[in-house]
């Protein structure tokens, strides 16, 4: 049974980096057939896409972070991480990390971390 | 980005209650839609993908409909553990997209 488990800091200062990073058990990140994924959810508000890496190492990302996001992966340790650079208060909100299973769910979330809130603030 | 419209954006019915709910697409997107319920303090959990497939473990009462623009997820009887916050999320082109959600209430 894969489960994803985030961690890191919860409070970062405007205009610092927010650093993440998810660890995946039961499995690893080299697994074809899936996307490894952050989406984060502002207090009261919808889901957003940040982006995903693959088992290959290629990544993609919402536009709309206008290069601030990276995700990278460290296979020998089952993980992956988020690098969110000159924060502000709009990216408070709760991060999750998920599997994208897009060779059998087409594109579906079909596991996710338990979620960690970050807080921007000084 | 392709906008993901669901309505209503709340509704309140009571267990035994059949519930439908309605996300449109700005564009269309195939079958490329999927369904997640979310409870407070929770992650989502994925209830339908690819518009109609239940997923792995979820139970019969939920369905999923719709191909194009318009997509529909139906609850047959509403039962307590239903009570929660629903999202479409479209997968047809980065950057992926969710609706802004309904949230089912007791009534």
């Amino acid at each position: 049974q894969v489960q994803l488990q985030e961690s890191g800091p919860g409070l970062v200062k405007p205009s610092e980096t927010l650093s993440l990073t998810c660890t995946v058990s039961g499995g690893s990140v080299n697994s074809g057939s899936y996307y490894w994924t952050w989406i984060r959810q502002p207090p009261g508000k919808e889901l957003e896409w940040i982006g995903y890496i693959d088992y290959s190492g290629i990544t993609k990302y919402n536009p709309s972070f206008k290069r601030r996001v990276t995700i990278s992966a460290d296979t020998s340790k089952h993980q992956f991480s988020l690098r969110l650079t000159s924060v502000t208060a709009a990216d408070t909100a709760v991060y999750y990390c998920a599997r994208d299973d897009y060779g059998g769910k087409g594109d579906a979330f079909d596991m996710w971390g338990q979620g960690t809130m970050v807080t921007v603030s000084s | 980005d392709i906008q993901m419209t669901q309505s209503p954006s709340s509704l309140s019915a009571s267990v035994g209650d059949r519930v439908t709910i309605t996300c449109r697409a700005s564009q269309s997107i195939s079958t490329f839609l999927n369904w997640y319920q979310q409870k407070p303090g929770n992650a989502p959990n994925l209830l339908i993908y690819a518009a109609s497939f239940l997923q792995s473990g979820v139970p019969s009462r939920f369905g999923g409909s719709g191909s194009g623009t318009d997509f529909t997820l139906t609850i047959s009887s509403l039962q307590p553990e239903d009570f929660a916050t629903y999202y479409c999320q479209q997968s047809y082109s980065i950057p992926s997209t969710f609706g802004q959600g309904t949230k089912v209430e007791i009534k």
